[in-house]
This record gives structure tokens, C-alpha cells and sequence, in this order.
């Protein structure tokens, strides 16, 4: 069965603090897509990111970067030096080959201090 | 610069009342969805349309009801409105592909039914 665990509800930190924000996906399909979006207070999702089941490699945007290791089932985003703006909810996405389904976590509420 | 437009930010309606929520979108998208978030359970699809006049139910589609008469628009009704569909509706769209390509949200409408 398909699955997307976000164990951290809410994470607080304050500016300038690194944070990862961790997503764990079960799947039985060897081709999936993964994917982060952010959700402002103003409440529309923004896409972040994709990644496909066969593609490992680490990426770097910025300040955000993600790893995937397909051992360990974890997608999980790092945001460096966070600022106020990252204030958001976080959510993780799972989707399977030849389906129109994105299976959903239930989000991770990210506060940045000033 | 894309845009899915959803008719209201905020509604308020009383149990029994049959409501309208519409989205559209104006990147000529083939596929549109109709989402329910609520706190701790992310995301959860109502109905999905994959063309004109096409549509599956997703999830939760029990006392939803969706129509999609123009590929730009996509409404989705509740027969008569109960007070445990007080939630926020998220509209996506995105291009034929299904799972590859991102969905693209609107700002979604917070339903409160008395």
C-alpha cells in the first residue's frame, strides 16, 4: 500500500538555523515520483520539487536541498540558514507510475524565529 | 504566469444548503482535482477529471459531487451541506501525464458549515 509518514508536525527554530524536514514514502511500484510542495499562510501549495525512483542524486537549490535514498524509503529536505519567509507547512508527496494519485503526508508546520 | 483561481476564500453556509465551490484554471490543463484538507490528515482527493465531461472519484467522494462542462473549470457541489464538511477545498490542475507532472493548487476556500 502506498504511504507518506511526516512524523514532525510542527518544527520550530529560529533564523539562521539549519532544519531537515523528514519524509518517509512505502511503496510497492518500482517506478513512483516524489515530491515537496509549501504551503504559505496565504494557502496555496507551491511545487518545490520532483524526484523519480531511479534518480539518486542529491539536489541543491539555494538555501533547500534534498536527499533521497531509496534504502532508507526517505526523501528529506534541508533548508539552510532558514529564514522568516520559510514559515510554511510542508508537505510530502507520493505518486505511482499510471496513476493520476498523489498520496499525501500529513505535513510538517514550520515557525522561523527572528 | 499560471493561475488556478478558486470563487471564494471564505464561505459560510448552514447545514442542508447546496454549495457551489469553482476553480479554474488558465494553463489549458486536461487534468483538475478536487482536494480536502483538513489538520493532521493532509490532503485527501475528492474527485478527479481528466477531460471534459470526465471525471473519477478519488478518496472521500462520499456526499461530493463534481462538473466539468469547460476544460478550464472544474466545480465541485455539495448536495446538501453537514456540518463534518467544514474544511479547506484545494483545487490543482496539471498537464495529461498524470504521474509525472506537478499539480498546480489555487489558494483553496475555507468552508464553514453551521
Amino acid at each position: 500500500a502506498q504511504k507518506v509518514t511526516q512524523a514532525q508536525t510542527e518544527i520550530s527554530v529560529v533564523e539562521k538555523e539549519d532544519v531537515t524536514l523528514d519524509c518517509v514514502y512505502e511503496t510497492r511500484d518500482t517506478t513512483y515520483y516524489l515530491f515537496w510542495y509549501k504551503q504559505p499562510p496565504s494557502g496555496e501549495l507551491v511545487f518545490l520539487i520532483r524526484r523519480n525512483s531511479f534518480d539518486e542524486q542529491n539536489e541543491i537549490s539555494g538555501r533547500y536541498s534534498w536527499n533521497f535514498q531509496k534504502s532508507t524509503s526517505s526523501f528529506n529536505f534541508t533548508i539552510t540558514a532558514s529564514q522568516v519567509v520559510d514559515s510554511a507547512v510542508y508537505f510530502c508527496a507520493l505518486s505511482e507510475e499510471g496513476t493520476y494519485k498523489y498520496i499525501f503526508g500529513t505535513g510538517t508546520r514550520l515557525k522561523v524565529l527572528a | 504566469d499560471v493561475k488556478v483561481t478558486q470563487s471564494s476564500r471564505y464561505l459560510v453556509k448552514r447545514t442542508g444548503e447546496k454549495v457551489f465551490l469553482e476553480c479554474v484554471q488558465d494553463m489549458d490543463h486536461e487534468n483538475m482535482f478536487w482536494y480536502r484538507q483538513d489538520p493532521g490528515l493532509g490532503l485527501r482527493l475528492i474527485y478527479f477529471s481528466y477531460d471534459v465531461k470526465m471525471k473519477e472519484k478519488g478518496d472521500i467522494p462520499e456526499g461530493y459531487s463534481v462538473s466539468r462542462e469547460k476544460k478550464e473549470r472544474f466545480s465541485l457541489i455539495l448536495e446538501s451541506a453537514s456540518t463534518n464538511q467544514t474544511s479547506m477545498y484545494l483545487c490543482a490542475s496539471s498537464l495529461r501525464g498524470i504521474s509525472y507532472n506537478e499539480q498546480f493548487f489555487g489558494p483553496g476556500t475555507r468552508l464553514t458549515v453551521l
